[in-house]
């Protein structure tokens, strides 16, 4: 089985701009969550949506949402850009959902926001 | 917020040797899991154990809860130079909000 992708792998944005960050999860996984790792606050978990409907979410503005399409796959999208969303992101997929069952991770998106 | 936090920050040991690296947490969990990550690329699960489980092997890896006092341990056995990489514990509190993982031990392996 292919594994997780995430697209693009590298984003340069500038402040006040907005970015969207794609993830495929591995085929017959109904879960996929977001985290957001920095060197300060190390990794966070932005949110999780299975079957479409997100399922859990973290402690971040509303400036950071998220979608699933019926195929699986998931938008990440931040508005209004700052300094420091610059970070690595990643998702993950699993199965069932983040409780019970083995993440598998992608290789993260790394968004420098200038 | 962190609730796995990780001892020790980070760690290096000669190849052949055994790690063990510590987790601590603050709430009641349903299970803790570990991950290794690759100089700043995706993590790669390596275990989970539930909240009622004491131990756990999986090859060169033993991991231990001790839910009474909050903690597990991460123990690699004859360790190798392809095991240098930062491992992170995750709990999963039963909320909304999804895992919670530690700031990592970064563990160098000195060939």
């Amino acid at each position: 089985k292919a594994g997780v992708t995430q697209t693009p792998r590298y984003l340069i944005k500038t402040r006040g701009q907005q970015v969207t960050l794609s993830c495929s999860p591995i085929s017959g996984h109904r879960s996929v969550s977001w985290y957001q790792q920095t060197p300060g606050q190390g990794l966070q978990f932005l949110f999780e949506y299975f079957s479409e409907t997100q399922r859990n979410k973290g402690n971040f503005p509303g400036r950071f949402s998220g979608r699933q399409f019926s195929n699986s796959r998931s938008e990440m999208n931040v508005s209004t850009l700052e300094l420091g969303d610059s970070a690595l992101y990643l998702c993950a997929s699993t199965s069932d959902g983040i409780r019970t069952d083995t993440q598998y991770f992608g290789p993260g998106t790394r968004l420098t926001v200038l | 917020s962190q609730q796995g936090e990780e001892d020790p920050q980070a760690l290096s040991i000669q190849e052949g040797e055994n790690a063990t690296m510590n987790c601590s947490y603050k709430t009641s969990i349903n299970n803790l899991q570990w991950y290794r990550q690759n100089s700043g690329r995706g993590l790669v699960h390596l275990i989970l154990i539930r909240s009622n489980e004491r131990e756990k092997h999986s090859g060169r890896l033993r991991v231990t809860l001790d839910t009474s006092k909050k903690s597990s341990s991460l123990l690699i056995t004859a360790s190798r130079a392809a095991d240098t990489a930062s491992y992170f514990c995750a709990t999963d509190g039963g909320g909304a909000d999804g895992l919670t993982f530690g700031k990592g031990t970064h563990l160098i392996i000195q060939p």
